[in-house]
């Protein structure tokens, strides 16, 4: 099956910092989404974006589906902006299912 | 209203006990999805279902079992709940061609 990897899988930041996580799938994919997941467990979904740019606020997101990978962009982060963040796909041509990485733990501090 | 309802929110059971999780959505979506998530790992499917006849085992399918009821409702029942069971569990639900829209989870604790 599809293989997910993401990266770092811990990053600790400044309040008001940027940054930049990265997800690496192996094979062609029909769905990429973005979800951050609060203390509480809740999960958010943040983009729906199997190819190309969108932008949401401060965050925004890449995905170049021929070379197989996806970014999310964190601007001017928050402490609300803590949690982690996961990648999940759905591979072409496989079973209709959300395959997730591991996740990048984001923790940032006041 | 939430669009993907979860119930319970939490809950402690003992071990051999049966217990039941509901999900219910009013997105009108026709497949739906349970997901278990342990501590510091990403989710992973236990099954899906397609519409009401058409159920699939995920990842994780053993222990577990599902009922869609109707298009609105899928339950995820655990016959005889063992310790290592103890997770967050999500249900999820999507159209075809679109994104998932996820509950907020239920925490389930088997003691």
């Amino acid at each position: 099956g599809i293989q997910v990897e993401q990266s770092p899988p811990d990053l600790i930041l400044q309040e008001g910092a940027n940054s930049t996580l990265r997800c690496n799938f192996s094979d062609s994919v029909n769905n990429l989404q973005w979800f951050h997941q609060n203390p509480w467990g809740q999960l958010i979904n943040l983009f729906y974006i199997p190819s190309g740019t969108k932008q949401n606020g401060r965050l925004s997101a890449t995905t170049v589906a021929t070379e197989r990978y996806s970014l999310l962009y964190i601007s001017s982060s928050q402490t609300t902006d803590s949690g982690v963040y996961f990648c999940a796909v759905e591979q072409r041509g496989g079973s209709e299912k959300l395959v997730f990485g591991k996740g990048t733990k984001l923790t940032v501090n006041p | 209203d939430a669009d993907v309802t979860q119930t319970p929110r939490n809950r402690i059971t003992k071990t051999g006990k049966r217990i039941m999780l509901e999900c219910s959505q009013t997105k009108g979506h026709d497949r739906m999805y349970w997901y278990r998530q342990d501590p510091g790992l990403g989710l992973q499917l236990i099954y899906y279902s397609f519409d009401v006849k058409d159920i699939n085992k995920g990842e994780i399918s053993d222990g577990y079992s599902v009922s869609r009821q109707a298009q609105a409702k899928f339950s995820l029942s655990l016959e005889s709940a063992i310790p290592n069971q103890t997770a967050l569990y999500f249900c999820a639900t999507r159209l075809q061609g679109y994104g998932y829209t996820f509950g907020s989870g239920t925490r389930l604790t088997v003691v």
